[in-house]
């Protein structure tokens, strides 16, 4: 069935590091792709997406390609800032169903 | 725009009290989605809407959870009666036909004791 795989955290990085959250799909289909962020003690909020394979996803310095040949959609960020500490969620929607398909979020804590 | 509006932020309450939450969506948006989120299970979908029509609620953990729209600006889910173990963060969220979007509310933090 359709599920998202996430890299277990929670992650924990200094500042000013380099950040990988890995993030695969099993879908039928080719679906488009999400990342979300949730600030403690806000909602989810939409981070970036990418709609077809080979598309990059960019925002507030994050980026993820969406690789169909490896089902994936890994999260990057070049150099991590304290306010960068929250859960990330990866998730997918496809063709006429507007729900999303959720991983279990991953926690990244940033330190000073 | 103000966003989804979810009420009330916090809520506590007694183990067989009937509790209700709100939500109001952003104006225009065809989709509503109510979730539970909780340390141990995560983020689940509880039910979906589609033009004020309930489309999936196999999420909906038990016959003591029911949801309504009845119009397109207000929702509702209710708990009757509550226990521990529903206790959880609850977030509405709304979003676009043609647009897998979804923008959240703040949610309500739920408390049974």
């Amino acid at each position: 069935g359709n599920s998202v795989t996430q890299m277990e955290g929670p992650v924990t990085l200094s500042e000013e590091a380099f950040l990988t959250i890995n993030c695969t799909y099993t879908a039928t289909g080719y679906p488009s792709l999400f990342w979300y962020v949730q600030y403690p003690g806000e909602g989810l909020q939409l981070l970036l997406k990418a709609t077809k394979a080979d598309d990059k996803g960019s925002n507030k310095g994050f980026e993820a390609t969406y690789r169909k040949e490896t089902t994936s959609f890994h999260l990057e960020k070049g150099s991590v800032q304290v306010s960068d500490s929250a859960v990330y969620f990866c998730a997918f929607a496809m063709d006429s169903n507007y729900q999303l398909i959720w991983g279990a979020g991953t926690k990244l804590i940033i330190k000073p | 725009d103000a966003g989804v509006i979810q009420s009330p932020r916090h809520e506590v309450t007694e183990m067989g009290q009937e509790v209700t939450l709100r939500c109001k969506p952003i104006s225009g948006h065809d989709y509503l989605f109510w979730y539970r989120q909780t340390m141990m299970r995560g983020l689940e979908l509880l039910i979906y809407f589609n033009n004020n029509v309930p489309i999936d609620d196999s999420g909906m953990p038990e016959d003591r959870f029911s949801a309504k729209m009845p119009n397109a600006s207000f929702s509702t889910l209710k708990i009757q009666p509550s226990e521990p173990r529903d206790s959880a963060v609850y977030f509405c969220a709304s979003s676009a036909n043609g647009n897998y979007e979804q923008f959240f509310g703040p949610g309500t933090r739920l408390t049974v004791l």
